[in-house]
């Protein structure tokens, strides 16, 4: 079993659907969650980072931790084709611990 | 403009050669990394660097080689003993070196094909 999973998608939404994007983890040590976008053939960028539980909102971005069920959301709303890139999820328990990355969603968002 | 750069965008190399990514990066960030990408698997880590000469091996060290003589620079040679090279590398630097729990930036990656 992986440490941390994600479906890989693709998952399709026309334009200004909301989008909830879902990762789980095993390991109970981890308190540091990220939430990186990536567009094809480009590096990952930093969108949402969180610690611990609860939510953090950013303009139409929402991270939700739910440390109970080792349940991590990304919410889009009024989703763009812009927003069309593969997301992945990453996680740490403290500093000296790599990051452990997700092997991503692809998300496509049709006009 | 302070960013990561990494070059060359793509490369192509012979089985049996080494071949050396080029990582810098202008925003003096103390820590430095490199990851590999491969279709459904997440990122991993192959080098990391704390601090100027000193770099620590991450999960798949093997076939690959780093050095850090200078804190804007983290170049990675892929040895002719890295047995399946083929993948999209990405670089990596975080503001301090505190740490994995520093936001890390990346990249725009090079894509490494062996023929």
């Amino acid at each position: 079993q992986k440490e941390v999973e994600q479906d890989p998608g693709p998952l399709s939404v026309p334009e200004g659907a909301i989008v909830s994007l879902n990762c789980t983890y095993s390991n109970s040590a981890f308190q540091y969650f990220m939430w990186y976008r990536q567009y094809s053939r480009k590096g990952p960028e930093l969108l949402m980072y969180t610690y611990s539980s609860g939510n953090k909102e950013d303009g139409r971005f929402t991270a939700q931790v739910d440390k109970s069920s080792k349940y991590i959301s990304l919410f889009i709303r009024d989703s763009q084709p812009s927003d069309s890139a593969t997301y992945l999820c990453a996680m740490t328990s403290t500093g000296f611990q790599k990051l452990v990355f997700g092997t991503g969603t692809r998300l496509l968002v049709s006009p | 403009d302070g960013g990561i750069t990494q070059s060359p965008k793509y490369l192509f190399r012979k089985e049996g050669q080494n071949v050396t990514l080029s990582c810098e990066q202008n925003l003096n960030h103390d820590a430095m990394y490199w990851y590999r990408q491969d279709p459904g698997q997440g990122l991993r880590l192959i080098y990391y660097s704390q601090i100027v000469n000193d770099f620590q091996k991450g999960d798949i060290a093997e076939g690959y080689s780093v050095s850090r003589e200078k804190k804007e620079s983290f170049p990675l040679t892929v040895t002719s003993a890295q047995k399946n090279p083929t993948a999209f590398y990405l670089c990596a630097s975080s503001l301090t070196s505190g740490g994995f729990t520093d936001t890390q930036y990346f990249g725009p990656g090079t894509r490494l094909t062996v023929l």
